[in-house]
């Protein structure tokens, strides 16, 4: 099992330009999250997702969109590119989303905005 | 005020130290708390995972939980190179979505 898996590891992007980072986890897993990380601010929540077809917003959602349309999947989509965008990127899974379950990370993707 | 602080470091220490890494909270509903590893470039895991007040201990690693101070410890012992890595702690009130509030993460190294 590759468990979750996220790409690309990395990437540049001028200021306005559009992507998509990608999450596929093979764990069956229900929840779905992803996480930005900047360098002595620890991890913050964007969006979150409990099942295909559901998402919701985390701690800092601004800038970003994300869909579910599979189990599988968990794709997070940038609009029009921002500095403050740049970061290092998770996506996470647990199966029911208790709070005292295991989050299953990614090896993340660094992302820059220049 | 950040909701969870946690001394950044770099904390430098010889192999076979023991170490205590520290986060303070200001949120008293926070009853789950989590300590997560973090190796360079790699995603976090999770290492410990206590609930409420009091210890766990695991191998090498003791969770101490302090709710009427609002403090959290980790404490390595017989520390080793493979050690070294930046660990954030995490906590939370409650589900749903395992909403995680995150510390900074503190890196340690280990020198053989």
């Amino acid at each position: 099992n590759a468990g979750v898996t996220q790409t690309p590891k990395f990437r540049i992007l001028k200021i306005g330009q559009s992507m998509t980072l990608q999450c596929t986890q093979d764990m069956n897993h229900n929840y779905m999250y992803w996480y930005r990380q900047d360098p002595g601010m620890g991890l913050k929540l964007i969006y979150y997702s409990v099942g295909a077809g559901i998402t919701d917003k985390g701690e800092v959602p601004n800038g970003y969109n994300v869909s579910r349309s599979t189990t599988e999947d968990f794709p997070l989509r940038l609009e029009l590119a921002a500095p403050s965008q740049t970061s290092v990127y998770f996506c996470a899974t647990t199966k029911g989303g208790s709070t005292n379950e295991k989050l299953f990370f990614g090896s993340g993707t660094q992302l820059s905005v220049l | 005020q950040k909701e969870v602080e946690q001394d950044p470091g770099p904390l430098s220490v010889p192999e076979g130290a023991i170490v205590s890494l520290n986060c303070t909270y200001s949120n008293s509903a926070f009853q789950y708390f989590m300590w997560y590893r973090q190796y360079s470039r790699k995603g976090p895991e999770l290492l410990m995972y206590t609930y409420s007040s009091g210890n766990k201990e695991d191998g090498r690693f003791t969770a101490q939980v302090d709710k009427s101070s609002k403090y959290i410890s980790l404490f390595i012992r017989d520390s080793q190179p493979s050690d070294s890595a930046t660990y954030l702690c995490a906590m939370s009130a409650s589900h749903p979505g395992n909403m995680l509030t995150f510390g900074g993460g503190t890196r340690l190294m280990v020198k053989p």
